[in-house]
């Protein structure tokens, strides 16, 4: 069964850093792309980033880009995302989502529970 | 970028009864050199992650009950409960992954009668 567990979440001051991550396990981790994706609590989902199975490919939101960077750790079975320069608008809860099939171009399954991220002063 | 427009942005059916929730994007979703629509379907219920229900626009994803059907190509799909149940109450989203930034739709809540 596939389970992906983010964590790193918290309270965090504007324009500093937070590194979210987010432990993989029940399928072959380096088989599958990855994506980050966020909500804000009784709003909408909105994508952020997403990373190829050999990290070949990554894309960001225009709304990150430039201040988050998503890698993955295919030996540890892991996937990150380095989010610097907070603003007040990436408060949100943060999900990682595999791709429901090999290859690149896929819908987003096995979701986690999400982490929280809070920025305020 | 594709804008995804889902329609009503709410719902009221009665248990048993059909629920029809719509879905139209910017621009089409069908990729020509492998004929998909490159379309998904999401189930969210409070306090839970999303969860997805159906996938290349009408493909079941795995225990999805055969209740929720999925149509459509192009720009414009569907999403079918055949026969609302209790558990169905929820948000649903559309989403694209044809291209960069995989937009979702608004979302659409499905209440109980």
């Amino acid at each position: 069964e596939v389970h992906l567990v983010e964590s790193g979440g918290g309270l965090v001051q504007p324009g500093r850093s937070l590194r979210l991550s987010c432990a993989a396990s029940g399928f072959t981790f380096d088989d599958y792309a990855m994506h980050w994706v966020r909500q804000v609590p009784g709003k909408g989902l909105e994508w952020v980033s997403h990373i190829r199975w050999d990290s070949g490919s990554i894309d960001y939101a225009d709304s990150v880009k430039g201040r988050f960077t998503i890698s993955r750790d295919n030996a540890k079975n892991s996937l990150y995302l380095q989010m610097n320069s907070l603003r007040a608008d990436d408060t949100a809860l943060y999900f990682c989502a595999k791709g429901v099939e090999t290859g690149d171009l896929n819908a987003f399954h096995g979701w986690g529970q999400g982490t929280m991220v809070t920025v305020s002063s | 970028d594709i804008v995804m427009t889902q329609s009503p942005d709410s719902l009221t059916v009665s248990l048993g009864e059909r629920a029809t929730i719509h879905c139209k994007s910017s621009q089409s979703v069908l990729y020509k050199f492998d004929n998909k629509n490159y379309l998904a379907w999401y189930q969210q219920k409070p306090g839970q992650p999303p969860k997805l229900l159906l996938y290349w626009a009408s493909t079941r994803e795995s225990g999805v009950p055969d209740r929720f059907t999925g149509s459509g190509s192009g720009t414009d799909f569907t999403l079918t409960i055949s026969s609302l149940q209790a558990e169905d109450v929820a948000v649903y989203y559309c989403q694209e992954y044809y291209s960069v930034p995989y937009t979702f739709g608004q979302g659409t809540k499905l209440e109980i009668k």
